[in-house]
């Protein structure tokens, strides 16, 4: 199964409205990640949070990491037509041992609709 | 402008072809990755490179070959023996990752490929 699983997988808000989305994951990690994809494109980073941290802030996102429960969530503040998106977490495993690659797993994403 | 810059875009082929994707950044990133995206799911690793003439399997490596002769540039081969080949296929690049931190990846705007 995924390594990082996203709630809901489907979020319809009004503009200005708040839009908070899950991600759950199974094994310990070393940093949670986020990403944004508009239809058809490519992936933007959004934000990264380490494994000892809890929450961070980047402009109106707003993300926190809970460790004991294994799950963050993205926090979209005053939400505009644009943040219409599918919106991504990603995880890697922890390292037992390796120096070399990466192999972050992403969740099946939300889609977001923020409607004008 | 730094990037990653995938094509073509759109490409189709018939069943039994072979077709190379073509994946060039000027960020001066070490580490190369291909991803395979299909309808309303996530990211799936294909192969990821940490360096220059070495490269790795990721989750769904069958069917599918890459090179790296030179930093800049990580093609992708999409063999006759990739069974289901249509998707749509996302190149990244981040610094060299190293054991227990991971970078944020930079993503092309990938190629959609359909094969009949």
């Amino acid at each position: 199964s995924q390594q990082g699983e996203e709630d809901p997988q489907a979020l319809s808000i009004q503009e200005g409205e708040n839009a908070t989305m899950n991600c759950s994951y199974k094994t310990s990690i070393n940093n949670l990640q986020w990403y944004r994809q508009n239809s058809g494109r490519g992936l933007v980073h959004l934000i990264l949070i380490r494994s000892n941290e809890r929450e961070k802030h980047s402009g109106r996102l707003r993300v926190t990491l809970d460790t004991s429960k294994k799950s963050s969530s993205l926090l979209i503040t005053a939400s505009r037509a644009a943040d219409t998106a599918s919106y991504f977490c990603a995880t890697d495993a922890m390292s037992r041992g390796e120096t070399s690659g990466s192999r972050l797993t992403f969740g099946e994403g939300t889609q977001l609709t923020v409607n004008p | 402008d730094g990037g990653i810059t995938q094509s073509p875009k759109y490409l189709f082929r018939k069943e039994g072809q072979n077709v190379t994707l073509s994946c060039e950044q000027n960020l001066n990133h070490d580490a190369m990755y291909w991803y395979r995206q299909d309808p309303g799911q996530g990211l799936r690793l294909i192969y990821y490179s940490q360096i220059v003439n070495d490269f790795q399997k990721g989750d769904i490596a069958e069917g599918y070959s890459v090179s790296r002769e030179k930093k800049e540039s990580f093609p992708l081969t999409v063999t006759s023996a990739q069974k289901n080949p249509t998707a749509f296929y996302l190149c990244a690049s981040s610094i060299r990752q190293e054991s227990s931190y991971n970078s944020p990846l930079h993503f092309g705007n990938g190629t959609r490929l359909t094969v009949t």
